[in-house]
């Protein structure tokens, strides 16, 4: 049972444009969502999040857009660099869950120059 | 501002042996959490511990089994390993928000 989904395993991107990773998840009492990215041989590195209250939080060059009814997020990079090339996990926690996240599969990213 | 440490990076255990895995929360954290993630999947939770106490379990067995200590570092302990345990263990730690900081993870490998 996967309640949180990521069903494009990569993704190739070219450097200056937009990255877009999406992701769909089941369980409607989720109230948070994060993006976490990784590299090889390093652990997730907290990237953004959002509150189920919101539908758009942005930090920098990274964006995070949830739609409740669609049960879909997405994560937009932009520009895209060549040091944005990891894998990206969406995860998703309820209310008084707040340890327990739930992730999906990852998309890998690759941004190429 | 140290960030969460593990340790062991790395280990190979036979089918059947013990394990125990360690982790250093970052500063200021009360909160750990472990996670087990095979090959070409997520994260997924194992345990959490607040204030030395277990506080929620995702579906693992009870071999595996963990502690918090006073400074809030923390341990994981596997028994009579399996094959399907060879996986990167991840610790996160975190306080009152619900970001969770991760370590580098420790790479266990079962033969």
């Amino acid at each position: 049972d996967q309640q949180v989904k990521q069903n494009s395993p990569s993704l190739s991107v070219q450097e200056g444009r937009i990255s877009i990773l999406n992701c769909d998840y089941t369980n409607s009492m989720f109230d948070y969502f994060l993006w976490y990215k990784k590299y090889p041989a390093e652990g997730p590195t907290f990237l953004i999040s959002i509150s189920s209250i919101k539908d758009k939080n942005e930090d920098g060059r990274f964006t995070v857009f949830l739609n409740k009814s669609a049960k879909h997020l997405s994560l937009h990079i932009v520009p895209s660099q060549p040091g944005d090339s990891a894998v990206y996990f969406c995860a998703a926690s309820f209310y008084n869950q707040g340890g327990k996240l739930i992730f999906g599969q990852g998309t890998e990213l690759s941004v190429k120059p | 501002e140290t960030g969460v440490t593990q340790s062991p990076t790395h280990l190979i255990k036979t089918r059947g042996q013990q394990v125990t895995l360690r982790c250093s929360s970052q500063s200021g954290h009360n909160t750990v959490s472990w996670y087990q993630q095979a090959l070409g999947q997520g994260p997924q939770f194992i345990f959490q511990y607040y204030r030395e106490e277990e506080n929620g379990r995702g579906n693992f067995p009870p071999r595996f089994s963990g502690l918090q200590f006073p400074n809030y570092s923390s341990e994981l302990n596997v028994n009579a390993l399996e094959l399907d345990d060879s996986a990167l263990y991840l610790c996160a730690s975190s306080s009152n928000r619900r970001e969770l900081f991760f370590g580098e993870g420790s790479r266990l490998t079962v033969l």
